[in-house]
């Protein structure tokens, strides 16, 4: 069955870096939509970004772009979000989420980052 | 960019009863490309209802969505104690996709 896990939060100062990872299971990243998805402590859901089928293409929402980049690893069948120049606002619950189309349909548990100095 | 406004912000209900949830947006969602997810606290959201009325696979039929254009519903036609949890709408007509900012429907 499909599974996500995702790995790489931890606390990070401001202007800092930060590489989260997605693994998935039960299917190949070849050929499917993967999203990451955002949420602040108490607060909503915010979509961060989506990379394309041929893994190159993708979106990312205005308040992280020139900063978050999303790549994936076939071999390892896992996708990464970068996230460069973190701010205090940036800091969240992310989710990483296999995309039927652009619909997320299977999640991951979610990692928390925390940027604070 | 679409805004989504969900309304109510909270509903306050008894197991049984009908809960009508609305999602209005900015400007049209081409195709209905509009979404309902279920959130429980702790959990990551669960998909409800893609492209504004089709359930997903193992959502119970008494999950239904409706609307076309800038308006659409979610109801939960008799609510199961599982039920009670927060609701949002998702649009992945244009990016950015946006979400709504959530109604919680909660045990009168």
């Amino acid at each position: 069955q499909v599974q996500l896990v995702e790995s790489g939060g931890g606390v990070v100062q401001p202007g800092g870096s930060l590489r989260l990872s997605c693994e998935a299971s039960g299917f190949s990243l070849n050929n499917n939509f993967m999203l990451w998805v955002r949420q602040t402590p108490g607060k909503g859901l915010e979509w961060v970004g989506v990379l394309q089928t041929n893994g190159i293409d993708q979106f990312v929402a205005d308040s992280v772009r020139g900063r978050f980049t999303i790549s994936r690893d076939l071999s390892k069948n896992t996708v990464h979000l970068e996230m460069n120049s973190l701010r205090p606002e940036d800091t969240a619950v992310y989710y990483c989420a296999k995309g039927a189309g652009w619909v997320a349909l299977y999640w991951g548990q979610g990692t928390l980052v925390s940027v604070s100095s | 960019e679409i805004v989504l406004t969900q309304s109510p912000g909270t509903l306050s209900l008894s197991p049984g009863e009908r809960a009508t949830l609305s999602c209005r947006a900015s400007q049209t969602v081409t195709n209905d490309y509009l979404s309902w997810y279920q959130q429980k606290p702790g959990q990551a959201p669960r998909l409800l209802i893609h492209a504004a009325s089709n359930r997903a696979t193992g959502i119970p039929d008494r999950f239904s969505g409706s609307g076309s254009g800038t308006d659409f519903t979610l109801t939960i036609s008799r609510l199961e104690p599982e039920d009670f949890a927060v609701y949002y709408c998702h649009q992945t007509a244009h990016p950015p996709l946006t979400f709504g900012g959530g109604a919680r429907v909660e045990m009168k």
